[in-house]
């Protein structure tokens, strides 16, 4: 099992509807977890961070199911403007300094007007 | 508010050439790291410091060189450069080097780097 996999999609969503994506990571002893966006090959950017209990922000939730060992992020009422990468990061650190940080390649959604 | 700074955002190197990616932060992060991003690749590690005077090989080291003399600057070396490093880097730094929630990687706005 790969360290960090996404479906690389693209996903072909029209405007206004719900779209979900999951990442699953294989190390169990993963501290912290984060989605980010990223446009056009420009810099990634921190979309939000992933809570054990799951957070909301928006339009926008994540969920932790770490029995599972995976992430999802779910877009509700998408936007023309949410069409972008989504990278999944995981960070296994919690007492190894020398864990690294590792992203999974992305999933492409495009939001169909 | 400065974040992360990369310079330069733009190059263009002959084979053979060496130059050095400039990255800089003024968070007072302990964790800086390069990435290179080619097409249908994503992200690969390339080089990481857990903090001054530490730094280690991530996944497509060779060819490249680090040094963190300093929490702030982390510059990367194309020893000489080569078409197929051809990419856009990309330098990002963390607070905590142990792992938290509220700690996630801040990136700077990129080099593209083309090597004839």
């Amino acid at each position: 099992r790969k360290e960090v996999e996404q479906d690389p999609g693209p996903f072909n969503v029209p405007e206004g509807a719900t779209v979900a994506f999951n990442c699953t990571y294989s190390n169990s002893a993963s501290q912290s977890f984060f989605w980010y966006r990223q446009d056009c090959r420009k810099e990634p950017k921190l979309l939000m961070s992933v809570y054990s209990s799951g957070n909301e922000d928006g339009r926008f939730t994540a969920q932790l199911n770490r029995a599972s060992q995976y992430i999802s992020l779910l877009i509700r009422d998408s936007k023309l403007s949410d069409s972008a990468t989504y990278l999944c990061v995981v960070n296994p650190w919690k007492e190894n300094r020398d864990d690294k940080i590792i992203f999974g390649k992305g999933t492409r959604l495009h939001i169909l007007p | 508010n400065a974040g992360v700074t990369q310079t330069p955002k733009f190059q263009v190197l002959k084979t053979g050439q060496s130059m050095t990616l400039q990255c800089a932060q003024d968070m007072n992060h302990e964790y800086m790291s390069w990435y290179r991003q080619d097409p249908g690749m994503g992200l690969r590690l390339i080089h990481y410091s857990v903090g001054a005077g530490i730094t280690d090989q991530g996944e497509v080291p060779n060819g490249y060189n680090v040094s963190r003399s300093t929490t702030e600057d982390f510059p990367l070396r194309l020893l000489s450069a080569a078409p197929s490093q051809t990419s856009v880097y990309f330098c990002a730094s963390s607070f905590t080097a142990t792992g938290a929630v509220d700690s996630p990687l801040h990136f700077g706005n990129g080099t593209r780097l083309t090597v004839t």
